[in-house]
């Protein structure tokens, strides 16, 4: 499986923009780019996906570098609530793709 | 639409006994799979089924063994338990081979071995 890094923690403030970003270097060109947040108690939650174009849905927004070699997940207004970690992980169309290879993630701190 | 559940919550296990673990799809899903996350850690993949065979693995010993039911509920069976297989034991369920799709996690069972 293709290897993503994340940054181990990133903090921001309640209703400011957070920018998590992902490099993803050794990318494919079939795999997708998917996001997973870990709330604390929880089972992951899908938050977004994409291949090649930006990606909007009501969670958050992916955007997606034009070499595919990194992206962002953009939390436009984050709230005490988007505290959790957050998994970039990459999806491929081989046998591998049945599975979710999570890595370490990164531990979003929100402040009020 | 209903969720992944699992059940129970939290079990506590002595060394060397069986455990069984269940879970049950998101409607409409007919794809499950397994996931151990130690504490502190990323889940790590266990193994995936699909109309009720297995179609994936992760590196696990074959005393983690599944089923699947034909109502597409699951249940994770650990033989002979180590005081490592100490884990949240997480659920998914999602459409099959979807790597368009996301999957849907339960909140898990928190297994104890003492």
């Amino acid at each position: 499986d293709a290897k993503t890094t994340q940054p181990n923690s990133m903090e921001s403030n309640e209703e400011e923009p957070v920018h998590l970003p992902c490099n993803h270097s050794t990318i494919s060109g079939t795999d997708y780019i998917h996001w997973y947040r870990q709330l604390p108690s929880q089972g992951p939650e899908y938050v977004i996906h994409g291949l090649t174009s930006n990606v909007n849905n009501r969670m958050a927004s992916l955007a997606i570098a034009e070499d595919r070699k990194s992206s962002t997940l953009i939390l436009h207004r984050a709230t005490l609530r988007d505290a959790a970690v957050y998994y970039c992980i990459l999806r491929g169309r081989e046998t591998s793709g049945s599975r979710l290879t999570f890595g370490e993630g990164t531990q979003l701190t929100v402040n009020p | 639409e209903t969720g992944v559940t699992q059940s129970p919550t939290h079990l506590i296990k002595t060394r060397g006994q069986q455990v069984t673990l269940r879970c049950s799809s998101q409607s409409g899903h007919n794809t499950v799979s397994w996931y151990q996350q130690a504490l502190g850690q990323g889940p790590q993949f266990i193994f995936q089924y699909y109309r009720e065979e297995e179609n994936g693995r992760g590196n696990f010993p074959p005393r983690f063994s599944g089923l699947q039911f034909p109502n597409y509920s699951s249940e994770l069976n650990v033989n002979a338990l180590e005081l490592d297989d100490s884990a949240l034991y997480l659920c998914a369920s999602s459409f099959p081979g979807g790597v368009g799709y996301g999957y849907t996690f339960g909140s898990g069972t928190r297994l104890t071995v003492v």
